[in-house]
């Protein structure tokens, strides 16, 4: 069965670097998707990947998925405190669209003032 | 517009009592996931429900547990005979007929004691 790899499990960061997560599936990707959860709280989605070769931004964040479509990339410039949290990605598992998805089992990220 | 809304936040369940869970989806939304997060685990999708219908329920454990989205009304997890094992935080999503997202709640906690 298809499955999304993340790495690393969890990372820490001194405030102000930049860092990486990666997102790494064995098959094709339709739809990419990443969010961040925070304890307690739910999902928010942070961005949503289609097309090979696709990159989206929002603020500080960015997010890749390659050529093939079975890899995407995370990327936090100048981290915060505030973007401390556990980083998922998860995937369709057909056709973009109203079907369910799949995640990795996460990246735990800690952000040090 | 409220978000996907889901309730409890928290409940506590005794070994062998009933749960259960709630989950309003958005407004204009027709399909809910149900999602199940373990301890220390990514999520795992459970069952996913269009108005009336249970579309995929391949993630669902085979006994004590059952999904419904009526008509009107919110959708409903329910888990009867609870043990241990199924403490976990459960979230619910709900996505457009065609839509390119999928929003979470922010999850019910579920301690079984």
């Amino acid at each position: 069965s298809q499955e999304l790899e993340q790495s690393p499990q969890s990372l820490i960061v001194q405030e102000g670097k930049n860092l990486t997560i990666n997102c790494t599936s064995s098959k094709t990707l339709y739809g990419l998707y990443w969010y961040k959860q925070k304890y307690g709280e739910g999902l928010i989605f942070l961005m949503m990947l289609q097309k090979g070769g696709e990159e989206k931004s929002h603020e500080k964040i960015t997010a890749k998925l390659d050529e093939k479509k079975q890899q995407s990339s995370l990327h936090i410039t100048a981290s915060q405190p505030s973007h401390a949290g556990i980083y998922l990605c998860g995937a369709d598992r057909g056709r973009a669209g109203a079907n369910n998805l799949f995640f990795g089992t996460g990246t735990r990220l800690t952000v040090i003032p | 517009n409220a978000g996907v809304m889901q309730n409890p936040r928290h409940l506590v369940r005794r070994r062998g009592q009933e749960a259960r869970l709630r989950c309003s989806p958005m407004k204009g939304h027709s399909h809910v996931y149900w999602y199940r997060q373990l301890p220390e685990e990514g999520l795992k999708f459970m069952v996913y429900l269009q108005k009336e219908n249970i579309i995929d329920e391949s993630g669902m454990p085979k006994e004590r547990f059952s999904a419904e989205f009526p008509k009107e009304g919110p959708s409903i997890l329910r888990i009867q005979q609870v043990v241990r094992g199924d403490s976990a935080a459960y979230f619910c999503a709900s996505s457009p007929l065609q839509g390119d997202g999928y929003t979470f709640g922010s999850g019910t906690r579920l301690t079984v004691v």
